[in-house]
Order: C-alpha cells, then sequence, then structure tokens
C-alpha cells in the first residue's frame, strides 16, 4: 500500500518554543493531507484539512495561527505547532489520500508525539 | 448523540476466540465503511474496507454492514496475541478527497495467550 512518513517520531520541547512536524507522502502524490490530533485512550480529532498550494482548512475549535499548516508540494505537508504550551502535548498523526486508492481510504504516518515542558 | 458510536472496551480475550467488535451510527447517507488498527503508539493502517451493504472476509477478518440498522461489525477468528491493538471504525458519505472520515473512539483489544 502507499507510504506516508511522519517525522520526527517523538519531539520534546520547551514551553513558547516552535516545533514543526513533517508529513510526506513517498509513493505518491498528494494532494489533501490530514491532520490529526489524538489524546491518549481517545479517538483521532481532524486538525484540519491540508490542500496543496492553497490554505489549510481547519475544523471548528482549531486555532489557526497556532497550529501552522504548509502543504508547499505534492508530497509534503508540515505542521507547526508555535509557542507550544504543555496542553499541546498530544499525539500528532498526518494522512494522505492516494489518489488511486478507494474514496474514504487514508493511509497514515506513524505519527509524531509531542511533548511540551 | 455522536455521528459514530464504538465501546472503547478494553476487551480481553483468550488466544483463539472468536472477536466480535461493533460501531453503530446514525447518519444514513454513509455509505463507505472502513475498520483501521492501531498499535500503541503508531498511526493506523486500514484493515478492512466495505461499500454499502454486505459482508468482506480477508483471512481472519470478516467486515459486516447492516446499513438497514446502521450497525458495522468487524470478527476476527483464531485471534491471536499479535490482534492485540485498537480497532478503530471510519465511515464516510459521498465521494471526494476533502469528504471527512468519521471515526468511532475505538476499541482496546487484548488477546491474550
Amino acid at each position: 500500500g502507499a507510504v506516508v512518513s511522519q517525522h520526527p517520531s517523538w519531539v520534546i520541547c520547551k514551553s513558547g518554543t516552535s516545533v514543526k512536524i513533517e508529513c510526506r507522502s513517498l509513493d505518491f502524490q498528494a494532494t489533501t493531507m490530514f491532520w490529526y490530533r489524538q489524546f491518549p485512550k481517545q479517538s483521532l480529532m481532524l486538525m484540519a484539512t491540508s490542500n496543496e498550494g492553497s490554505k489549510a482548512t481547519y475544523e471548528q475549535g482549531v486555532e489557526k495561527d497556532k497550529f501552522l499548516i504548509n502543504h508547499a508540494s505534492l508530497t509534503l505537508s508540515t505542521l507547526t505547532v508555535t509557542s507550544a504550551h504543555p496542553e499541546d502535548s498530544s499525539f500528532y498523526i498526518c494522512s494522505a489520500k492516494d489518489p488511486r486508492a478507494r474514496t474514504g481510504e487514508l493511509f497514515f504516518g506513524e505519527g509524531s508525539r509531542l511533548t511540551v515542558l | 448523540q455522536k455521528e459514530v458510536e464504538q465501546d472503547p472496551g478494553p476487551l480481553s480475550v483468550p488466544e483463539g476466540a472468536i472477536v466480535s467488535l461493533n460501531c453503530t451510527y446514525s447518519n444514513s447517507a454513509f455509505q463507505y465503511f472502513m475498520w483501521y488498527r492501531q498499535y500503541s503508539r503508531k498511526g493506523p493502517e486500514l484493515l478492512m474496507y466495505t461499500y454499502s451493504s454486505g459482508n468482506k472476509e480477508d483471512g481472519r477478518f470478516t467486515a459486516q454492514v447492516d446499513k438497514s440498522s446502521k450497525y458495522i461489525s468487524l470478527f476476527i477468528r483464531d485471534s491471536q496475541p499479535s490482534d492485540s491493538a485498537t480497532y478503530l471504525c471510519a465511515m464516510s458519505a459521498g465521494a471526494g478527497n476533502n469528504r471527512k472520515l468519521i471515526w468511532g473512539l475505538g476499541t482496546s483489544l487484548a488477546v491474550n495467550p
């Protein structure tokens, strides 16, 4: 199946710093990527839809100025958590839609665990 | 009421047991139904994909969709310790790249050797 790579897999940072997470589709071009957040023992929460060459679409309640998303190419989307605080500590997962895949089928990265001290 | 309901468990079974995982939903427009498996600290991976109603079998896994009851199931036969994971149901209505998946909470499964 399609491969999505996410980096870094884990990061620890100090409060107030910014952290960038990368999501790459390795063997296909993804016009659309999705960013999720997952708290322990909870389901995936969609944060935003990232569209190549245009602004991301954020879900209700997600601060677009805090979670900056850039989808500059067909294989790369980045999520930057700006001025991170301890409450931003979470598991962030990206997914991408392979144009060759079936409707609704998504391929996920391995996730990035962010810990803000 | 949530659009998708899934009992979070945890569910603990002995090795070799048949496991039944379920989700109910309220939106009759859903047509695409998926089961994802997520191991601890990893991203989800697609396990089963079903369009509309019916059954689908893949090895030890069987997915069932009953649209009249708005109920989907995943059965795991001859369960193995390696099946221990969280199983998430997901569904969507219609087609299109940006069509959002609606997720269940996930059911945590432990298969004990």
